[in-house]
C-alpha cells in the first residue's frame, strides 16, 4: 500500500510551546485528513483539507495542504496538557478510489 | 451517546475460541469500515462495506469474517486467532465510501 512518511515520529514539549508536525508521500493526494488518537479511544477527526494550499483552522490547531499536493502540515498553538495523544495524518489519492492511507502517528507528550 | 459504538472494549481469547465483534453507528452513513491497529504500524484497512455489500477486502485471513446485517451494523467473526492477530480493531463509518471516517473507540483484542 502507500506509505505516508509522518514526523516526528514523537515529540516532547512544554506546555505553552507551539507544535509543528507534518505528513509527506511520493503520491498525490487529493484529500488531508488529520486525526488525535488518545490512550484507549479510537482516533477524532480534527481537520479535513480538500484543495491544494487550503489551510484550516479548529481552535488552536491548524492544518494545510501542502501546494505540491504530496504533503501536509499540522500545526498546534499555546499547547496544554491536553493535547496529548498520537496525532495522524490520512491521505485519498487522486484517482486511485477511495481508500484513506494513514501516517504511523507522531506521539506527543505536554509537561506541565 | 457516542456516533459509533463498539462493543466489547477489552476481548481475550484463545487461539480455538470463536467470538464476534459488534459496531453499531448512529450517524445514518452508508459505508462501514474495519480497520486493524497495531503498534508502531499503520492503521490497516480491512473491510469495507457500503450499503450492506462489501465493496472491498483488504486480502485478510479467513479466520476474519466481516457481516453487515444493516446499514448501521458491523460484525467481525473471529476464528482460530493468531497470537500476531492481537491488536486495537477499530470500527468507522463515513456517509459515503471516500468520505472522512468517524471511528468507533476500538476493541482491544488479546489472542492468547
Amino acid at each position: 500500500g502507500q506509505q505516508l512518511n509522518q514526523s516526528p515520529q514523537s515529540m516532547f514539549i512544554q506546555e505553552g510551546e507551539d507544535v509543528s508536525m507534518n505528513c509527506t508521500s511520493s503520491s498525490i493526494f487529493n484529500t488531508w485528513l488529520w486525526y488525535k488518537q488518545d490512550p484507549g479511544e479510537g482516533p477524532v477527526l480534527l481537520i479535513a483539507l480538500y484543495k491544494a494550499g487550503e489551510l484550516t483552522s479548529n481552535g488552536r490547531l491548524t492544518a494545510q495542504f501542502g501546494i505540491t499536493r504530496k504533503d501536509s502540515f499540522l500545526n498546534i498553538s499555546a499547547s496544554i496538557p491536553s493535547d496529548v495523544g498520537i496525532y495522524f495524518c490520512a491521505g485519498r489519492i487522486r484517482n486511485t478510489g477511495n481508500q484513506f492511507y494513514f501516517g504511523t502517528g507522531t506521539s506527543l507528550t505536554v509537561i506541565p | 451517546e457516542t456516533g459509533v459504538t463498539q462493543t466489547p472494549r477489552h476481548l481475550v481469547m484463545g487461539m480455538t475460541n470463536k467470538k464476534s465483534l459488534k459496531c453499531e453507528q448512529h450517524l445514518g452513513h452508508n459505508a462501514m469500515y474495519w480497520y486493524k491497529q497495531s503498534a508502531k504500524k499503520p492503521l490497516e484497512l480491512m473491510f469495507v462495506y457500503s450499503l450492506e455489500e462489501r465493496v472491498e477486502n483488504n486480502s485478510v485471513p479467513s479466520r476474519f469474517s466481516p457481516e453487515c446485517p444493516n446499514s448501521s451494523h458491523l460484525f467481525l467473526h473471529l476464528h482460530t486467532l493468531q497470537p500476531e492477530d492481537s491488536a486495537l480493531y477499530l470500527c468507522a463509518s463515513s456517509q459515503e465510501t471516500g468520505d472522512q471516517a468517524f471511528f468507533g473507540q476500538g476493541t482491544r483484542l488479546t489472542v492468547v
